[in-house]
């Protein structure tokens, strides 16, 4: 079946840093999605990508999916402390009702 | 606009139980869907509804059900609880393209 492979898993970066992290796809899908998710909540989209080679921020988030849809990325500049969570990256294919293929996650922690 | 609400937040059952999660989507949406989260298999979709009907299905045993209402509000069922179905359980709603809102979800714990 489809699958997303996150990486990495985890990060440790300092406050006022860049960060990046990617997905990557056995598969093409039609719309990529970021969420993060803070402890004890459900996950909260950040940002949706729905073309090939698209590029698009969500204010300090830019993300990007590259034109053969089978990978994305999300980038966090100037990296502050309510950034930490855990990202994960999305997938849809187009035809699945409700069905996301989600990523492993990539946890970030920030420290002050 | 309120966002899902789903109920309980937290509950505790043992094994062999059955226990009923809800979800309200947000108003107007019409798809709700749910996803099973836990540490090793991460975030598992489990079924959506349209307008009172299944449209698609994940890969769970029968022990997990689940229906729509026509005020669009959701319930999923697991019978006869295993240890394995300790998890948080996601609902989403969406208008109709698969951009998802989740809730805060139902934290099951399987004794």
């Amino acid at each position: 079946g489809q699958q997303l492979n996150q990486s990495p898993q985890s990060m440790f970066i300092q406050e006022g840093e860049d960060v990046s992290m990617n997905c990557t796809s056995s598969s093409i899908f039609n719309t990529w999605l970021w969420y993060k998710q803070d402890p004890g909540e459900g996950p909260v989209l950040l940002i949706a990508l729905y073309k090939a080679g698209e590029l698009t921020s969500n204010g300090r988030l830019p993300a990007h999916c590259i034109i053969t849809r089978k990978d994305s990325f999300l980038n966090i500049s100037a990296s502050i402390p309510s950034d930490v969570g855990i990202y994960f990256c999305a997938g849809e294919a187009g035809t699945s009702y409700g069905k996301l293929t989600f990523g492993q996650g990539t946890i970030l922690t920030v420290h002050p | 606009k309120a966002g899902v609400t789903q109920t309980p937040r937290y509950l505790i059952k043992t094994r062999g139980q059955q226990v009923t999660l809800s979800c309200s989507p947000i108003s107007g949406h019409r798809s709700v869907s749910w996803y099973q989260q836990t540490p090793g298999q991460g975030l598992q979709f489990l079924f959506e509804y349209f307008s009172e009907t299944q449209r698609n299905k994940g890969n769970f045993p029968g022990r997990f059900s689940g229906r729509q209402f026509s005020n669009s509000r959701s319930e999923m069922n697991v019978s006869t609880l295993e240890l394995g179905d300790s998890a948080l359980y996601l609902c989403a709603s969406t208008q109709g393209a698969n951009v998802l809102t989740f809730g805060a979800g139902s934290r099951l714990t399987v004794l």
